[in-house]
């Protein structure tokens, strides 16, 4: 069965800090992994996206992951964190094979930023 | 371009009545997906659309969910005699490619509409 687990349901930085919100998944397959950010009251937002081709992945608003097999991981990082950061993050498996393309997400992580 | 959208924004009913949530993806896009997103389950999968096929119906929680899609286009998820437990957003989303289709290595990103958020009393 594939799944994810965000390690850390709430993570707090001080502005200008680095962030690390940490995601490990589970499939069987070569999985497709992504985040997404959702802002209070708005929709779900790609962050960026995993496919095998390189194993650190840059997104938008400066965040990266990096895929660690060994590790099964994919923690998204980011190097100053911004007040506009401040959102829940959700890290995705997509197990592709034999599964539809349906996304599995993990509990989602509540990011705060203090001033 | 237009993104995905869906109607209502925001549905009051009371618990045993039908009620019917909208979902326009993205023009040319053919794979289209319901999902749920609540307190205490989460984020879920609800049902897959190719086309105007379901070839993957596995996360409809009961048989009182029921979608379709018409004209490989705009989508309709139906939930008879809601129930308290059914109160959540509706989430929409829609890729290019979907699964299954030639050439694909990966899954297509998905592009989520705004939501309808649904209260049963």
């Amino acid at each position: 069965a594939q799944s994810v687990t965000q390690l850390d349901s709430h993570v707090s930085v001080s502005e200008g800090t680095p962030v690390l919100l940490r995601c490990n998944y589970s499939s069987s397959y070569s999985p497709s992994l992504f985040w997404y950010v959702q802002h209070p009251n708005k929709g779900l937002q790609l962050l960026l996206k995993y496919t095998s081709a390189a194993t650190l992945v840059k997104g938008i608003n400066g965040f990266e992951a990096e895929f660690k097999k060994s590790e099964t991981s994919f923690h998204l990082t980011k190097p100053s964190a911004h007040m506009s950061d401040a959102a829940e993050y959700f890290c995705v498996v997509s197990p592709f094979y034999n599964q539809g393309g349906k996304l599995i997400f993990g509990q989602g992580t509540e990011l705060s930023v203090k001033p | 371009g237009a993104g995905v959208s869906q109607s209502p924004s925001n549905k009051v009913t009371e618990k045993g009545k039908d009620v019917e949530l909208r979902c326009d993806p993205i023009s040319g896009h053919t794979a289209l997906y319901w999902y749920r997103q609540s307190l205490g389950q989460g984020l879920e999968f609800l049902i897959y659309f190719q086309g105007n096929s379901a070839p993957d119906k596995s996360g409809l929680p009961s048989d009182r969910f029921s979608a379709e899609r018409t004209g490989g286009s705009v989508s309709t998820l139906t939930i008879q005699r809601t129930q308290q437990e059914d109160s959540a957003v509706y989430l929409c989303a829609s890729s290019q490619r979907g699964f299954g289709t030639s050439g694909e290595t990966s899954t297509d990103t998905q592009y989520f509409g705004p939501g309808t958020r649904l209260t049963v009393l």
